[in-house]
Order: C-alpha cells, then structure tokens, then sequence
C-alpha cells in the first residue's frame, strides 16, 4: 500500500532563517506531487505541484521554493523565511481519482 | 479558471440532527469533485469522490454528497451527525488530468451535545 511521509512535524524557525522540508511517498511511481498551504481561516492554497523529476509549477509567486530530486522525493525550501511563511504545510500525493496527505508540518516563524 | 466556493465558514449543529455543508464551484470545463475531512493538526482524510455515473455519491462515516450540474453545486450531507462528526470539511474541484486540486476554504463542522 501507498504511504507518505512528511516531517517534522512541527518547526520553530526565526525569520530570516532557511526552511527545508521534506516529503517522501512509498508504494506508488511517477506520482504527482503537490505543496500546500493552511493558513489560519484561509484553507488550503496550491503552492507547487509536479508531475515528475525536476518538473516544478508554482501557482502563486512567494518566498518558497520546490524541488523534486528524486520521484517520490518532494522539498519544499526558503533561503530567509518570512512572518508571513508561519502556516499548516501539507504535502499530497496524487497517481490519478484522488489526492493522498500527509500529516503536515506546523511551521512558525518568529 | 477554477474555483472552489464554501460559503459557510462554520455551522454549529446538535448530535444527531441532520447537516447540509455547501460547496459551490466555476469551471469552464469539466471536473471531478472531491469531499475531504481535516482533524485538529492532521491531514485531509478523503470523504467521497464524485468522478462519473450517478449523481448521489455515498462516502465513509455516513455522508453522502450529490453533485447538481445546472446550480454547479456539491453539497455535503449527513442525516444524523455524531460528536465525532466535529472536524473541518473540505471541498475540492479537480480537471480532468487530474493535476491540480483546488480546495474551498473550508466549513467547521461543530457538533454539539
């Protein structure tokens, strides 16, 4: 069975400070891969999606940045993180008929 | 474009009472249609998915949604909710590649006793 993994959990970071987090998918190939964002009363904004190696789309311009080194390996990266950057990350995984989530990572930046 | 519209941001309700939760989208073309739920700081557990065939779709823990071409609607029901019911509900639109999903932006779900 497929499972994805996203860590940490949870993360504290000053402002001006890197990010990197990082999302594996098991049991599934080729997968697209996507970063959201939960923003307090905001839902859930598409941030970058990818449907294989080193093919990233952004949907909104930001702070952030993504990589896809590798197929079932999704990063999401900021060189210096902003107050703004502070949300509920959620990476997914989709093979076709439905999105799968991770756990997400809970990201203040103070 | 697409877009995703919950116009309740939160509807409280008593145990055992029936619930509708509204999902309205835009879409040029056309999509499949998606009902997620999200526990306090956990990711999004799929409800039902609407894709073809009929138009009433039955999901986990007793909801049902049923998707109206003509009022471009899907909306969320459940006869009787539970206090386990409480959670954020998510609607989610997707095109036929099924590349990108877009979420609404969210209903809580309050179940009272």
């Amino acid at each position: 069975s497929q499972t994805i993994h996203q860590w940490p959990a949870t993360l504290v970071q000053p402002v001006g400070s890197p990010l990197s987090l990082e999302c594996t998918v098991e049991g599934t190939s080729n997968p697209n891969l996507y970063w959201y964002r939960q923003a307090a009363g905001r839902g859930l904004q598409l941030l970058f999606y990818s449907v294989g190696i080193g093919q990233i789309s952004s949907e909104v311009p930001q702070n952030l940045s993504a990589s896809r080194p590798q197929d079932r390996q999704f990063i999401l990266s900021s060189k210096k993180l902003l107050l703004s950057d502070s949300g509920f990350y959620l990476c997914a995984w989709s093979a076709g008929f439905e999105a799968f989530f991770g756990q997400g990572t809970r990201l203040t930046v103070v | 474009a697409q877009s995703v519209t919950q116009l309740d941001s939160q509807v409280p309700v008593f145990e055992e009472a029936p619930v509708e939760l509204r999902c309205n989208y835009s879409s040029s073309v056309s999509v499949y249609l998606f009902w997620y739920v999200q526990y306090p700081n956990q990711g999004l557990q799929l409800l039902l998915k609407y894709l073809s065939g009929s138009t009433l779709v039955k999901g986990i823990n007793g909801f049902e949604a049923e998707f109206n071409k003509s009022q471009t609607s899907f909306h969320l029901r459940k006869p009787s909710v539970h206090i386990s019911d409480t959670a954020e509900y998510f609607c989610a639109v997707s095109l036929y590649n099924f590349n990108k999903f877009y979420f609404g932006s969210g209903t809580k779900l309050n179940v009272k006793p």
